[in-house]
């Protein structure tokens, strides 16, 4: 069965540093790949997601994300922490008609 | 504001009862899904709708059932609940059935159950 993991359910960096959020999808055929991002008492919102078009995917606010099919991973990274971007970030995939999503990871930026 | 409308925003109900939660998706959408998140499971998707037909079955529950009506909102019905019932529910929206299209999410009905 597909499954997501996000390693570190909890990532502290400081502001200005990298940020770097991880992802692996287990499947055999990359499914459909996505990244949201949820604020506190907020449903979630779509950062970026996979197009077999490109392995490196942009995303809104400055974020990234590079599709590794060798590593089946999913990456989220932004050069540069602001203070807004603390928040739940889920790495999910979708194989056609199931949708999954890792278990988050709670980002906090140290001033 | 993403466009799609949940109501109501928190339900704090007793063991056995049975609740509907409901759903409005943004205008234009066809699909709506449903999940639930929790402290102890996560992001879990539920099910999926599209244009009033059934698409998909994630982790639903055999006491949860859903349904989408020809104005397209949604309703999720919770029966028999337990305790561990308790949880965020959110619906989200989509234009199509597709799955690479993005889903906008609502802000949640938060379910307490006593």
């Amino acid at each position: 069965a597909q499954s997501v993991t996000q390693l570190g359910s909890h990532v502290s960096v400081s502001e200005g540093a990298l940020v770097l959020l991880r992802c692996n999808y287990s499947s055999s055929v990359p499914p459909y790949l996505f990244w949201y991002v949820q604020y506190p008492n907020q449903g979630l919102q779509l950062l970026l997601k996979y197009t077999s078009a490109a392995t490196l995917v942009k995303g809104i606010n400055g974020f990234e994300a590079e599709f590794k099919k060798s590593e089946t991973s999913f990456h989220l990274t932004k050069p540069s922490a602001h203070m807004s971007d603390a928040a739940e970030y889920f790495c999910a995939a979708n194989t056609g008609n199931q949708f999954y999503f890792g278990t988050g990871t709670s980002l906090t930026v140290i001033p | 504001d993403s466009g799609v409308t949940q109501t109501p925003k928190h339900l704090i109900t007793a063991t056995g009862q049975r609740v509907t939660l409901r759903c409005s998706p943004r205008s234009g959408d066809l699909s709506v899904y449903w999940y639930q998140q929790s402290l102890d499971q996560g992001l879990q998707f539920l099910i999926h709708y599209y244009n009033g037909e059934e698409r998909a079955k994630g982790n639903i529950l055999e006491r949860f059932s859903a349904q989408q009506f020809p104005d397209l909102h949604s309703e999720l019905n919770l029966s028999s609940l337990e305790l561990g019932d308790s949880a965020l529910y959110f619906c989200a929206s989509s234009v199509t059935s597709s799955p690479y299209n993005e889903q906008f999410f609502g802000p949640g009905t938060r379910l307490t159950v006593l």
